[in-house]
């Protein structure tokens, strides 16, 4: 069964400083990973996905993500975080073998000015 | 982008009323989702559809009910609420003919007291 697991609850950084959130996933067949935003009494928006082809992919609000297929993992980075980036963050895997999709714990980020 | 309503985005009600959670879309995504969500915490899927007439329980075990009649709209049901149904729940969809990503709606915030 596909998983993903974010080991973090919460990052703190300082606002200006680069950001990872970090994830890892576990599936059978090939990946599908995808990364949403939540923030404060909304739903998910979607940042990001890796489907296949380049490693490094770019998302919405200058978030990038990198595939690492020997490292199982697709952490979220920012070059340089801003205040208003502060929300809860989800790693997401399909699996196309069985075609669910799964959802990580969510990690909170936090930037202070 | 997938065009995802879902009304009462707040609802405050009594023990033992009934309620219906409303979601409907414009996109004509033929897979729709009920997730249930507490604040700030992982989302758990509760209910599942893959068309018209079609029906799943998702991972979380829950006491509310769905149903598909259209493609359009997927309305969940509590037939008498209880406090421990106070939570977020968050409507998704999917296009699985030509995407991969789930597109959510902004929620609805329901309290029982």
């Amino acid at each position: 069964a596909q998983s993903v697991a974010q080991p973090e609850d919460q990052v703190n950084v300082a606002e200006g400083n680069p950001l990872t959130v970090k994830c890892t996933y576990s599936v059978s067949g090939n990946p599908y990973l995808f990364w949403y935003v939540q923030y404060p009494n909304r739903g998910l928006q979607f940042l990001l996905k890796y489907i296949t082809g380049d490693n490094l992919v770019k998302g919405s609000y200058g978030f990038e993500a990198e595939f690492n297929k020997s490292q199982t993992s697709f952490h979220l980075k920012k070059p340089s975080a801003l205040v208003s980036d502060s929300a809860l963050y989800f790693c997401a895997v399909r699996d196309m073998m069985n075609n669910d999709m799964r959802f990580g714990a969510g990690t909170r980020l936090t930037v202070k000015p | 982008e997938a065009d995802i309503y879902q009304t009462p985005r707040y609802l405050v009600i009594g023990t033992g009323k009934k309620i219906t959670l409303e979601c409907s879309q414009t996109m004509g995504h033929d897979k729709m989702y009920w997730y249930q969500q507490d604040p700030g915490m992982e989302l758990h899927l509760i209910h599942y559809s893959y068309g018209v007439n079609s029906t799943e329980k998702g991972d979380l075990s829950s006491e509310s009910t769905v149903s598909r009649i259209r493609t359009e709209h997927f309305p969940l049901t509590l037939e008498s609420a209880r406090p421990s149904h106070t939570s977020q729940y968050l409507c998704a969809t999917r296009d699985s003919r030509s995407g991969n990503t789930i597109y959510f709606g902004e929620g609805s915030w329901l309290t029982v007291v």
